[in-house]
């Protein structure tokens, strides 16, 4: 079974600066997706950005990007010149490739800002 | 256009009760998911359906839960006897079919669902 893993429980950054949250996974599979999540107090989960594991090249939108490194297993999310609206949970998914497919996600990491 | 709406969005209900937690998709999108999260957790899979049928209900914990989608658009997830333990936010998304990248999920604003 595929497991996704986000070991720090809380970060705090503050305005401004940047800020990376780590995330691992395991999988035996060789097609598959890896997603950042956004989950503000509304609950309404957002998605920040996605990577297809046959890309080599890392994702990045706007300020954020990913550090995709797949034969250890890890995506991290890095965020650039850190808004105060970037303060929420960010949680880390797994989707197995070939349609549509459950996700899976991490434990999360709660993300403050500091003004 | 519409996102994916959820009702109610908060529910309280005693132990034992019956509940029904409803998902409106995004018009079109064929496929619908259902995952719990409980608090300070990450989003559980709990059954995903493919036009009416259940493509997978793997992540259903028992049989006191169960989920319908009778005419390919709106699904009620089904809670019989309640227990306290199934307190939780129960989020629900879709995805349209199509190229691979088009499987991206859109969630709802979860219902809130508390056992007393």
């Amino acid at each position: 079974a595929q497991t996704v893993t986000q070991s720090q429980p809380e970060m705090s950054v503050q305005e401004a600066e940047t800020v990376t949250l780590s995330c691992t996974y395991d999988t035996s599979e060789s097609d598959y997706y890896l997603f950042w999540y956004k989950q503000p107090p509304s609950r309404q989960m957002i998605l920040v950005i996605r990577q297809e594991a046959y890309k080599q090249q890392n994702a990045t939108e706007n300020r954020f990007s990913v550090n995709f490194q797949k034969a250890a297993k890890s995506f991290s999310l890095k965020i650039s010149d850190s808004q105060l609206g970037d303060a929420a949970m960010y949680f880390c998914a797994y989707r197995k490739g070939g349609g549509a497919q459950k996700l899976v996600f991490g434990q999360g990491t709660r993300l403050t800002i500091n003004p | 256009g519409a996102g994916v709406s959820q009702t109610p969005s908060n529910k309280v209900t005693e132990k034992g009760k019956y509940v029904e937690l409803r998902c409106d998709p995004i018009s079109g999108h064929t496929a619908l998911y259902w995952y719990r999260q409980s608090l300070g957790q990450g989003p559980e899979f709990l059954i995903y359906f493919q036009g009416t049928g259940a493509a997978d209900d793997s992540g259903l914990p028992n049989d006191r839960f169960f989920a319908v989608r009778p005419e390919g658009s709106v699904s009620t997830l089904k809670i019989q006897r309640t227990e306290r333990g199934d307190s939780a936010v129960y989020l629900c998304a879709s995805s349209l079919p199509g190229q691979e990248h088009s499987y991206e999920q859109y969630f709802g604003p979860g219902t809130r669902l508390t056992v007393t």
